[in-house]
Parts: structure tokens; sequence; C-alpha cells
């Protein structure tokens, strides 16, 4: 079992929809999590992180893990044409590493 | 703001050449980072540095090796490219650890 998994997607939303992204994770010593989003010919950039079970918002934004099940999701409210975007969740794997997902491409269409 | 300049947005290389990718930080980083951006398979890591001449290997180091002469800038290298090597490549760096990566805009590089 790989140890991040995110569904590529690809997710088209009417403006205005409430987006779920979402990972599974298979190590349940990881501590922190994080969601970076990635627009076209860009390279990523960090959009929320979280330590504990539990929500953390930031404006249109929440991120929400599920120590139990090994689930994180971040939900956008209200969604735009500007989050259109690739959003990849990663997580802290010892050693300096990185563990990301494979990315989600969202398109909101106008 | 942090930037992470990739020296090439594009390249295009042929098969067996040695390829030079540069990357430079402004924001006097202790680590830094090469990765890797494939469809399907998403960012996987090449090579990492948390500090000056100072190299760790990554995830998929075969075929690569990297250079970290002076704390802003690192390098990686193709020795002999080939058709695999086909991707987009991206540098990141950090203060600390992986708590918050800062990365560039990527460069594609194309191995005919």
């Amino acid at each position: 079992q790989k140890e991040v998994e995110q569904d590529p997607g690809p997710l088209s939303v009417p403006e205005g929809a409430i987006v779920s992204l979402n990972c599974t994770y298979s190590n349940s010593a990881f501590q922190y999590f994080m969601w970076y989003r990635q627009y076209s010919r860009k390279g990523p950039e960090l959009l929320m992180y979280t330590y504990s079970s539990g929500n953390k918002e930031d404006g249109r934004f929440t991120a929400q893990v599920d120590k139990s099940s090994k689930y994180i999701s971040l939900f956008i409210r209200d969604s735009q044409p500007s989050d259109s975007a690739t959003y990849l969740c990663a997580i802290p794997g010892g050693s300096e590493k990185l563990v990301f997902g494979k990315g989600t491409k969202l398109t909101v269409n106008p | 703001d942090v930037k992470v300049t990739q020296s090439s947005r594009y390249l295009v290389k042929r098969t067996g050449e040695k390829v030079f990718l540069e990357c430079v930080q402004d924001m006097d980083h202790e680590n830094m980072f090469w990765y890797r951006q494939d469809p399907g398979l998403g960012l996987r890591l090449i090579y990492f540095s948390y500090d000056v001449k100072m190299k760790e290997k990554g995830d998929i180091p075969e075929g690569y090796s990297v250079s970290r002469e002076k704390k802003e800038r690192f390098s990686l290298i193709l020795e002999s490219a080939s058709t695999n090597q086909t991707s987009m490549y991206l540098c990141a760096s950090s203060q600390t650890g992986v708590d918050k990566l800062f990365f560039g805009s990527g460069t594609q590089l194309s191995v005919l």
C-alpha cells in the first residue's frame, strides 16, 4: 500500500459549488498534514497545514483530519474559477522527506 | 517574498548529453530539494541537501547527481540524459525540515 493515496480526478464543478478533496494515508505515525496548490505551469505552493485531528479554517478553505480513519480532506466553499488548479496533499514522512499525493486536478467553471 | 528561481523554463536536449539544471533561492534557506513531476506518478524526490556540500539521496536518485557549492544554489546534473528523464523538474527550498517548501516554477526538460 502506498503511503499516501489521492484520487487524481479530474474534478469539474460549477462556480459556487462546495468542493471536497481527499487523501488517505497508511502510516499512523504521521503527525501533521499539508495541502499544496499548483496552478498550471507553476510550482506548488503551501495552502494549509494542520497538526491535529479536527478542522482548520482559512477563509473559504477548511482542512480536516481524521486520524482514526487516516483520512484528510480539503473543503473549498463558494468555489471560484481562480481555484482551478491541482491540489496535492503532503505528509512529512521522516528523514526530511515530504510524501505527496499524486494531486487532484480541479476545474471551476464560471 | 521568498523566491526560488530555476534557470530555464523549457529545455530540449539530446540523448547522451550532460544536462545541468540550476536553482537559486534568495532567503538563506538551509534545505534545498530536487523533485521530478510526471503525470500519473506525482512528485518524486530525487535529491536533497540540508547544508552546503551536503547531499542526500531521495527516492529516485539513479541517473542524477547534485552539487551545492554555495548555500543559495543547488544544481541537478544528468550525467548522460536519457529519454526516460523527460519530465518537469521542480526545485524547492525550506528553512527547517519540510515544514514549508517554497518551489520554483519548474523546468520542463525534453530529451530527444
